[in-house]
């Protein structure tokens, strides 16, 4: 059974750095495109950001270019999101997510329980 | 960064047929698959619907969905009270790489 637990939220400060963890399990993690998708309080879905399956290709929302960076450990099953100069508008739940099939790229059929962050003084 | 549209709520009464629309542009419904979440409060999105119209295993055929042109929609048949829910398309863009969302679509069972 796929299993996806993202940890690392917690409260920081604007202009602050946290990164946050998504442990895999149950399926073939390195074979599998990962999505990270952020959802602000009573809002709506925002993907934020992507990473093939070799880490060689990655693309992020506009609103995060610059300030995050995904990467990925195939060895620990492990995806990363790391986010620095956080802003108040990067208060959300963010999600890890993979797809359906290995052969899909964004048809996110997991999804981790998701891992709140609050960007605030 | 939203460009997929959806309406921001539908409604309707069990048993009745209800329909979600989700427009796009040539950077991404046209050119690319639409997947669909459902979204109960409190819970991670399930997909419901990818690649424009095939179900997940365990996804009642209930749900339905097609895509023509630069919009697609989904369907749900037979309504019932707990397809109460927030309902999202979802299509990869050219222009950004990545994903777009539509902004969801409240569904209401009087």
């Amino acid at each position: 059974e796929v299993h996806l637990v993202e940890s690392g939220g917690t409260l920081v400060q604007p202009g602050g750095s946290l990164r946050l963890s998504c442990a895999a399990s149950g399926f073939a993690f390195s074979t599998y495109w990962m999505h990270w998708v952020r959802q602000a309080p009573g809002k709506g879905l925002v993907w934020v950001s992507r990473i093939n399956r070799d880490e060689t290709d990655t693309a992020y929302a506009d609103s995060v270019k610059g300030r995050f960076t995904v990467s990925r450990d195939n060895v620990k099953n492990t995806l990363y999101l790391q986010m620095d100069g956080l802003r108040a508008d990067d208060t959300a739940v963010y999600y890890c997510a993979t797809t359906l099939t290995s052969r899909l790229r964004n048809a996110l059929g997991y999804w981790g329980q998701g891992t709140p962050v609050t960007v605030s003084p | 960064q939203s460009v997929l549209t959806q309406p921001p709520s539908v409604s309707g009464t069990p048993g009745q047929r209800v329909s979600i629309s989700c427009s796009g542009n040539t950077s991404n419904i046209a050119t690319s698959s639409v997947h669909w979440y459902q979204q109960l409060p409190g819970s991670a999105p399930k997909l419901l619907i990818y690649n424009n119209y095939q179900r997940p295993s365990g996804v009642p055929d209930r749900f339905s969905a097609s895509k023509s042109g630069t919009s697609a929609s989904l369907a749900i048949s037979g309504l019932q009270s707990d397809d109460e829910s927030v309902y999202y398309c979802s299509s990869w863009d050219d222009t950004l790489s990545g994903v777009l969302f539509g902004g969801g679509t409240k569904l209401t069972v009087l």
